[in-house]
C-alpha cells in the first residue's frame, strides 16, 4: 500500500519569505502523480500543483515549485514570495498513474502542514 | 470556487442514526470519490464511482455505502452512525482519463453526539 508522510505539523514563513513543505512517499510502482493541494480554513480543496512521475523537470506554476526527487521518494514544495493568501493546509497527495483499474482516482493523502504568514 | 457542490454544509446527528449527504459533480465529469477527513488529519478515501457502478473502496466498513446518478450527482450513506464517524466528508469529482484532476466541494461538516 501506498503511504504519505508530512513530517511538518506546522511551518511560518514571513510574507515575501519562501518556505519549503516536505513530504515522503512510499510506493512499489514506477509510474504515478504526486500533488500539492491547498485547504484554507472553511474553504475548498484546491490543487496547487502536480507532478507526473515519469517526468524528471520538476513542475513550476508562478510561485509554486517542487523538488522531486524519485530515487528518494521525496516531493517537498517550495513556495516563493509567501503572500498572506497562501497561509492554510497543506496536503502531500499520491495517486497511482493506471487508467481504467479500480480506485483510479483514489488520493492517498498525508497528515497536512498548517502553513502560517505573518506580515 | 469549484464547480462541485455539497449538502448539506453542517449536520448534527446521534449515534446509531442513518446519514444521507450529497454531492452535485462539476459539468462533464463522470467520476465521483468520497472522502473523510477527521480533524486536523489527511482524507481518507472511501470509495470512487464511475458511471454509477462503486469502482473501488478504501477501508471503511459496509455502512458507509454510496450511490451515483445518471446526471453524476452522488449520495454517501452512512448507517448505524458511531462517535467516531464525527468528521469532514469531501467529494471529488473528475473525468476518467489519465493525470484527470480531481476536484473538491467545500465539505459536509457531520457531528455525531
Amino acid at each position: 500500500a501506498q503511504t504519505v508522510t508530512q513530517s511538518q505539523p506546522e511551518m511560518s514563513v514571513q510574507e515575501a519569505e519562501t518556505v519549503t513543505l516536505s513530504c515522503t512517499y512510499d510506493t512499489s510502482e514506477s509510474d504515478y502523480y504526486l500533488f500539492w493541494y491547498k485547504q484554507p480554513p472553511s474553504r475548498q480543496m484546491i490543487l496547487v500543483i502536480r507532478q507526473e512521475a515519469y517526468k524528471q523537470q520538476n513542475a513550476t506554476e508562478n510561485r509554486f515549485s517542487v523538488n522531486f526527487q524519485k530515487a528518494a521518494k521525496s516531493f517537498s514544495l517550495k513556495i516563493s514570495d509567501s503572500q498572506l493568501g497562501d497561509a492554510a493546509m497543506y496536503f502531500c497527495a499520491y495517486r497511482r498513474s493506471n487508467a481504467g483499474g479500480t480506485s483510479y482516482g483514489k488520493l492517498t493523502f498525508g497528515q497536512g502542514t498548517i502553513l502560517t504568514v505573518h506580515p | 470556487e469549484t464547480g462541485v457542490t455539497q449538502s448539506p454544509t453542517h449536520l448534527i446527528k446521534t449515534r446509531g442514526q442513518q446519514v444521507t449527504l450529497r454531492c452535485s459533480s462539476q459539468s462533464g465529469h463522470n467520476t465521483v470519490s468520497w472522502y473523510q477527513q477527521a480533524l486536523g488529519q489527511g482524507p481518507q478515501f472511501i470509495f470512487q464511482y464511475y458511471r454509477e457502478e462503486e469502482n473501488g473502496r478504501g477501508n471503511f466498513p459496509p455502512r458507509f455505502s454510496g450511490l451515483q446518478f445518471p446526471n453524476y450527482s452522488s449520495e454517501l450513506n452512512v448507517n448505524a452512525l458511531e462517535l467516531d464517524d464525527s468528521a469532514l466528508y469531501l467529494c471529488a469529482s473528475s473525468f476518467l482519463g489519465q493525470g484527470n484532476e480531481q476536484f473538491f466541494g467545500p465539505g459536509t461538516r457531520l457531528t455525531v453526539l
